[in-house]
């Protein structure tokens, strides 16, 4: 089993939907959660990160929680082109005494106009 | 301000030759991080640097593999020799501080091809 899996995609939404991204995760001592959006050819940059069990919302990002189940998502609402990118999930993991990232291999979005 | 800059964008070179990549981390940053990617892989963490020491080096793939940082404002990737099968992504992070509570930023990455 992968440290942090998730759907490799595309999973293909229409502009002004949400869309749905998920995440598991393996190890029950992580406690930092964060997702990451990459544009093809480019770097990855921090968009959410999410420590409590829960939902955090900035904007039209919601991350959420559930640490009972190792499930991490993020909600995109009002999807744009522009977020047409690849999502990724990272964790903090065992390795290193939990001073370490650890990524799934990423999520494709399509959002279509 | 800049962020974190790396060189080259790009390299090409044949196997078995020597491959340096080269980081600058954002002034002010502590934790320096070298990563990996690869559409086979994903992204994997290499090393990574607190105030110049290695801390963690179990990513690093094997003793072709090698990274300095020599101050607080440069690290180096080194490759030696390199194989076809290091052709990869790298990227350098820095952050203020290492827990990963703290954000990572990540330079535009190094495309290297070994043919």
């Amino acid at each position: 089993q992968k440290e942090v899996e998730q759907n490799s995609g595309p999973l293909s939404v229409p502009e002004g939907a949400i869309a749905s991204l998920n995440c598991t995760y393996s190890d029950r001592g992580s406690q930092s959660f964060f997702w990451y959006r990459q544009y093809s050819g480019k770097s990855p940059e921090l968009i959410m990160s999410i420590y409590s069990n829960g939902d955090k919302e900035d904007g039209r990002f919601t991350a959420q929680l559930n640490k009972a189940s190792q499930y991490v998502s993020l909600l995109i609402r009002d999807s744009q082109p522009s977020d047409s990118a690849t999502y990724l999930c990272a964790v903090n993991g065992r390795a290193g005494g939990y001073n370490k990232l650890i990524f799934g291999a990423g999520t494709r979005l399509a959002v279509h106009p | 301000d800049a962020g974190v800059i790396q060189s080259p964008r790009h390299e090409v070179t044949e196997m078995g030759q020597e491959v340096t990549l080269r980081c600058k981390p954002i002034s002010g940053h502590d934790y320096l991080f070298w990563y990996r990617q690869t559409m086979m892989r994903g992204l994997e963490l290499l090393i990574y640097f607190n105030n110049n020491v290695p801390i963690d080096d179990s990513g690093m793939p094997e003793d072709r593999f090698s990274a300095k940082m020599p101050n607080a404002s440069f690290s180096t990737l080194k490759i030696q020799p390199s194989e076809p099968r290091d052709s990869a992504v790298y990227f350098c992070a820095s952050s203020i501080s290492g827990f990963p509570t703290d954000t990572q930023y990540f330079g535009p990455g190094t495309r290297l091809t070994v043919l």
